[in-house]
């Protein structure tokens, strides 16, 4: 079946700018993680979405990030005022019963 | 400091040759699980090992975990120019909420 996908592949944007990354998880999947990776690092987690619970964002680094999720399906990571530190791929995960996660491809932001 | 430090951060070895990548970890886990990067983006789940279990094997791949050092290895027996890629270890903490903290990743290199 079909795995994670993320949209868009890639965003160049100015900083200042206001972006939106949108995560499709593997249907059936309760949980959906968000993780961010710099350049030659490891991966940093972001929010942690578990069916209707309250999400964990104990990851999201200031409060121009914030994610939404509607039900268990689609999420939005949403980055305002961008920096030219929020540089990353942005990585979105979601994982079965067995607890395996699957990635999607990732979205790769530049900020200019 | 840091869950899950891979070691060592880079490796390059002959085609046909063994890797082994070590991960070590500093609290108490449910699981641990390896994934394979290439070129940056998507991360591939390869194997999840339990605490409560000591080697897993699948494939060219043997995991060991050993939870009295808290560390762990990746052996990928006979590699191939195809295994080029980053492995990270991922720990599941206990009363980690469920997400998942990586490493900072091996870069392996195969070379024909």
């Amino acid at each position: 079946g079909a795995g994670v996908s993320q949209s868009p592949s890639n965003k160049v944007t100015e900083k200042g700018k206001d972006v939106e990354l949108r995560c499709d998880p593997i249907s059936g999947h309760t949980a959906l993680y968000w993780y961010r990776q710099r350049l030659g690092q490891g991966l940093e987690f972001l929010i942690y979405f578990q069916g209707n619970s309250a999400p964990d964002k104990s990851g999201l680094p200031s409060d121009r990030f914030s994610a939404e999720r509607t039900g268990e399906s689609v999420s939005t990571l949403t980055i305002q005022r961008t920096q030219q530190e929020d540089s990353a791929v942005y990585l979105c995960a979601s994982r079965d019963r067995a607890s395996y996660s699957y990635f999607g491809p990732g979205t790769r932001l530049l900020v200019l | 400091s840091q869950q899950g430090e891979e070691d060592p951060q880079a490796l390059s070895i002959q085609e046909g040759e063994n890797a082994t990548m070590n991960c070590s970890y500093k609290t108490s886990i449910n699981n641990l699980q390896w994934y394979r990067q290439n070129s940056g983006r998507g991360l591939v789940h390869l194997i999840l090992i339990r605490s409560n279990e000591r080697e897993k094997h699948s494939g060219r791949l043997r995991v060991t975990l050993d939870t009295s050092k808290k560390s762990s290895s990746l052996l990928i027996t006979a590699s191939r120019a195809a295994d080029t890629a980053s492995y990270f270890c991922a720990t599941d903490l206990t009363g980690g909420g469920n997400k998942l903290t990586f490493g900072t990743g091996t870069q392996l290199k195969v070379e024909l």
